[in-house]
């Protein structure tokens, strides 16, 4: 069964600081990785996917995630953060092209906020 | 707009009652999938259509849901007897053939 974990439900930052949110998963297939974006009463929204090939994935809005086997990881990281960033973040995997139903697995959310 | 559409955006019921939502997924997503959120939560895994066929479903999904997608265009998600634990952020989510979901703003329903 594939697993999320995102540690730390909330992160602050300040703006122009380095964000760092992090994801690790558990999967019995090779996996296909998601970090999505959520605003108040909003759906989701995708940043960035890894699926094959590189393993350093750039998204939307400056963010960009590496996907380290050995470590289990996918790690959202933006160098400068934003007000505008203020969110909550989900990490998704799934069995994408595997075959199955494409379900997405994910973590609980982190909640991070942008102090001016 | 083009994306994914779910109506109402907002519910209030008392408890008993039945609901129903309806989700227009993305013209030609021949998938399509409910979630449901709850606060503080993760989206949760509910239930799986690939055309008009149903083909996986949670064992969140209790003997008082039911989704359907007739024609395999829109779907609509029913609860019957509707219990407070019920309460959550129901989410549609479409995608083609093997890539990314997306998503729509969801029907948040309150149990009262």
């Amino acid at each position: 069964a594939q697993s999320v974990t995102q540690l730390g439900s909330h992160v602050s930052v300040s703006e122009g600081a380095l964000v760092l949110l992090r994801c690790n998963y558990s999967s019995s297939v090779p996996p296909y990785l998601f970090w999505y974006v959520q605003y108040p009463n909003q759906g989701l929204q995708l940043l960035l996917k890894y699926t094959t090939g590189a393993t350093l994935v750039k998204g939307i809005n400056g963010f960009e995630a590496e996907f380290k086997k050995s470590e289990t990881s996918f790690h959202l990281t933006k160098p400068s953060a934003h007000m505008s960033d203020a969110a909550e973040y989900f990490c998704a995997v799934s069995d994408l092209g595997q075959g199955g139903s494409e379900k997405l697995v994910f973590g609980k959310g982190t909640k991070l906020t942008v102090n001016p | 707009d083009t994306g994914v559409s779910q109506n109402p955006r907002h519910k209030i019921t008392k408890r008993g009652q039945n609901v129903t939502f309806r989700c227009d997924p993305i013209s030609e997503h021949n998938r399509l999938y409910w979630y449901r959120q709850t606060l503080g939560q993760g989206p949760e895994f509910l239930t799986y259509f690939q055309n008009e066929a149903q083909l996986e479903k949670s064992r969140l999904l209790s003997d008082r849901f039911s989704a359907e997608r007739p024609k395999g265009s829109f779907s609509t998600l029913e609860i019957q007897r509707t219990e407070q634990g019920d309460s959550a952020m129901y989410l549609c989510a479409s995608n083609p053939l093997s890539t990314e979901a997306f998503f729509g703003q969801g029907t948040r329903l309150t149990v009262v």
